[in-house]
């Protein structure tokens, strides 16, 4: 079992939903990054966080440390966010970043 | 200022070839981290440095990779021999402190044929 999982594996959603994507982890962690990945592109960091919220644009990131789980939030979705969204959380004693497989994010105009 | 860069941004290699990619971290930056992406995957650790000194090389396959950061800068990323499964998008990031916000790189993608 992986110690970072990602649901869903790939999400379909029509411009201007609302999308949620999430994230949970089994083991202990001090923060967590969401990431975005175009296609053939590099990784760009969204957020990192390691309680409560925070919000960026359209994109809001919430975590429970409790429940060892996050989620990315997308408001009024556009095609333009079809990417590949990646959570990464920090495990360990040396600044590892555990990465979840991502999910691939696709906005239908 | 300049974000992360990386060099070359495609490799071929021929099996058994060696290979050097290049991380050019933000300056400024005490810690830089090496992971391998397989395709359809989310990357893996490879290893991280704190300034010149490698703290973590736990996640190097095979001891075909090794990596060096001998000015605390730029580092390379050697992969001697490579073997077709070595083919994977090689990702750098830096970070001002070791648990703080990573910043990548665009990424090496090597292909072994």
């Amino acid at each position: 079992k992986n110690e970072v999982e990602q649901s869903p594996q790939n999400l379909t959603a029509q411009e201007g939903e609302f999308i949620t994507i999430n994230c949970s982890y089994s083991v202990g962690i001090s923060a967590l990054h969401w990431l975005q990945q175009h296609p053939g592109g590099g990784i760009v960091s969204l957020f990192m966080l390691s309680s409560g919220k925070k919000k960026h644009g359209r994109l809001i990131a919430t975590i429970n440390i409790q429940e060892k789980h996050s989620s990315l939030h997308i408001t009024a979705s556009h095609p333009r966010d079809s990417a590949v969204y990646i959570c990464a959380a920090y495990t360990g004693a040396n600044s590892k970043l555990t990465f979840g497989k991502g999910i691939t994010l696709s906005v239908r105009p | 200022g300049a974000g992360v860069s990386q060099s070359p941004r495609y490799k071929v290699a021929k099996r058994g070839q060696d290979v050097a990619l290049r991380c050019d971290p933000i300056s400024g930056h005490v810690s830089l981290f090496w992971y391998q992406q397989a395709l359809g995957q989310g990357p893996e650790f490879l290893t991280y440095f704190q300034n010149e000194a490698q703290l973590d090389k736990s996640g190097l396959p095979s001891d075909r990779f090794f990596a060096e950061r001998p000015e605390g800068s730029v580092s390379t990323l050697k992969i001697q021999r490579t073997q077709q499964e070595d083919s994977a998008v090689y990702l750098c990031a830096s970070s001002f402190a070791g648990s703080g916000e990573q910043y990548f790189g665009p990424g090496t993608r090597l292909t072994v044929t």
